[in-house]
C-alpha cells in the first residue's frame, strides 16, 4: 500500500539559511501533520492542515510555516535556521479531519551546521 | 501543556518473554495510539483506541485504553527479536477544530537478548 512520501530525506544546511521540506499523503488522505522529532526525543508536534486550512498548531516557532496545496501536498518552510532545528521532521497523513489514526512518512534528517 | 509518562524507559528481556509497557497522564484523552519506531524511520501505527475500556488485539499485541481515560497499557507476548524498537504511546484529544496533533510520552526502548 502506498504511504506517505517526504522528500528530501536527507538536508544539510548552514546557520541562517532557509529550508523547504515536502510531504505527500497518502492518497486520498485530506489532512496532514507535521512534527519534529530531535536526538533521543519524542516527537513534538509542529502544525496540521485539513482541507488546505490549518487546523491545529502545537510548538511550531514563528521562523516556520506551512501550507497544504490543492493536490493535499504540504511544504514546511523553515527560515533563519539555527543549530537546534537539527532534528528529524516527520510528516503524517490521515483521511477525513476528525480521523483518529495518523500514519507517519520516513521523515526528513535536517542536519544545521 | 499534556504530557505523557511512559514506563518502563527501557526493557531488556528474554526472546519469548511477554512485554509490558504503559503510559499515564493527569489529563484526558479522547484516543490513545501506540506506535513502534526503529533508528532513522518513521513511527508506525500499531493500535488505536478509541473508546475508554477498551482492550484491542493485534497480532501478539494488545492494548487497553483505561477506564478512567488518562491511561493505556501494550502487552506484547511472546518476543521475537524484530520486536526491537521504541514504542511510543501517544494521546489525542478532541479540540473540536479537528486534526488534533499527538502528544507523545517519552518511549519505551525494547531490547530482546537473544
Amino acid at each position: 500500500a502506498a504511504g506517505v512520501i517526504q522528500s528530501p530525506r536527507h538536508l544539510i544546511k548552514e546557520k541562517r539559511e532557509t529550508a523547504t521540506l515536502k510531504c505527500y499523503p497518502i492518497p486520498r488522505h485530506d489532512t496532514v501533520y507535521w512534527y519534529q522529532q530531535g536526538p533521543g526525543q519524542d516527537p513534538q508536534f509542529l502544525i496540521s492542515f485539513y482541507e488546505k486550512m490549518q487546523s491545529d498548531k502545537g510548538s511550531i516557532p514563528d521562523r516556520f510555516s506551512a501550507q497544504q496545496f490543492s493536490d493535499y501536498h504540504s511544504e514546511l518552510n523553515m527560515s533563519s535556521l539555527e543549530l537546534g532545528d537539527s532534528a528529524l521532521y516527520f510528516c503524517a497523513s490521515s483521511l477525513g479531519g476528525d480521523s483518529y489514526e495518523q500514519y507517519f512518512g520516513p521523515g526528513t534528517r535536517l542536519t544545521v551546521t | 501543556g499534556q504530557q505523557l509518562n511512559q514506563s518502563p524507559q527501557s526493557m531488556f528481556i528474554q526472546e519469548g518473554e511477554d512485554v509490558s509497557m504503559n503510559c499515564t497522564s493527569s489529563s484526558i484523552f479522547n484516543t490513545w495510539l501506540w506506535y513502534k519506531q526503529e533508528p532513522g524511520e518513521g513511527p508506525v501505527l500499531l493500535i488505536a483506541l478509541y473508546k475508554a475500556g477498551e482492550l484491542t488485539s493485534n497480532g501478539r499485541l494488545t492494548a487497553q485504553f483505561g477506564i478512567t481515560r488518562k491511561d493505556s497499557f501494550l502487552n506484547i507476548s511472546a518476543s521475537i527479536p524484530s520486536d526491537v524498537g521504541i514504542y511510543f504511546c501517544a494521546g489525542r484529544t478532541y479540540s473540536g477544530g479537528g486534526a488534533d496533533g499527538l502528544t507523545f510520552g517519552k518511549g519505551t526502548h525494547l531490547i530482546i537478548q537473544p
